[in-house]
């Protein structure tokens, strides 16, 4: 069964540093998303993206975060200058179109130092 | 804004009972999914839906517009079960793709 695939599992890095999130999602899909989880906390939507754009986005994605799409395969989410309150799960998602389901990735755990 | 609580918040139950989950959300939505949360932290898409009922296996879901209510059921229900289900909606409005979460529910089954 396809699914979405993120990596690294595990992300650790010093504050100040970039990182990039890396997602491969579900081949045929259009639609593509992050969300953030704090430990503890509910999930937060970050950003979706379709056709090569942001097709929304929350306050939390600031100018410190950024999407890409470099190439057809990869969906990468980067942070410039990481903070200790950037330490989450990062979550990937991907669906067809817009109104329907989305596959999520196993997620990134992001650790700030 | 719009807020989803779910309910209980945590929930113990001995294996093969019957198990209810509740979620309500405060806005108009487009559609109503329900998520699976392993202790590792991958998230599982159950179902989603915009009216009426689903079901896929054990699990059974349902939403009431109306009421801006849905619960998931556990059908004979086993430790493998046993782990966080989120409710997250999509507001009706527009071109917002954007999911709301729900805190979500800790499920705990006893062998």
């Amino acid at each position: 069964e396809p699914e979405v695939t993120q990596t690294p599992s595990h992300q650790v890095t010093q504050m100040g540093q970039e990182v990039i999130l890396r997602c491969v999602p579900i081949s045929n899909h259009l639609y593509f998303y992050w969300y953030r989880q704090i430990l503890g906390q509910k999930v937060e939507f970050l950003v979706s993206f379709y056709n090569n754009e942001i097709s929304e986005k929350s306050e939390i994605f600031d100018d410190q975060f950024s999407v890409e799409r470099p190439d057809g395969s990869n969906f990468t989410l980067k942070i410039r200058s990481t903070k200790l309150e950037d330490s989450a799960m990062y979550f990937c998602a991907s669906s067809v179109v817009r109104e329907n389901i989305q596959y999520f990735g196993a997620g990134t755990r992001l650790s700030v130092l | 804004k719009n807020e989803v609580e779910q309910s209980p918040q945590n929930l113990t139950a001995q294996e093969g009972e019957f198990i209810t989950i509740n979620c309500s959300y405060s806005v108009g939505i487009s559609a109503l999914h329900w998520l699976q949360q392993h202790p590792g932290g991958g998230i599982v898409s159950l179902f989603m839906l915009s009216s009426g009922k689903k079901k896929h296996g054990r699990l059974i879901a349902t939403i009431n517009i109306q009421e801006k209510h849905s619960s998931l059921h556990i059908t004979a229900s086993h430790p493998r079960d046993s782990a966080v289900y989120i409710c997250a909606v999509r507001p009706q409005t527009g071109a917002n793709s954007k999911l709301t979460f729900g805190k979500g529910i800790t499920l705990s089954v006893r062998p």
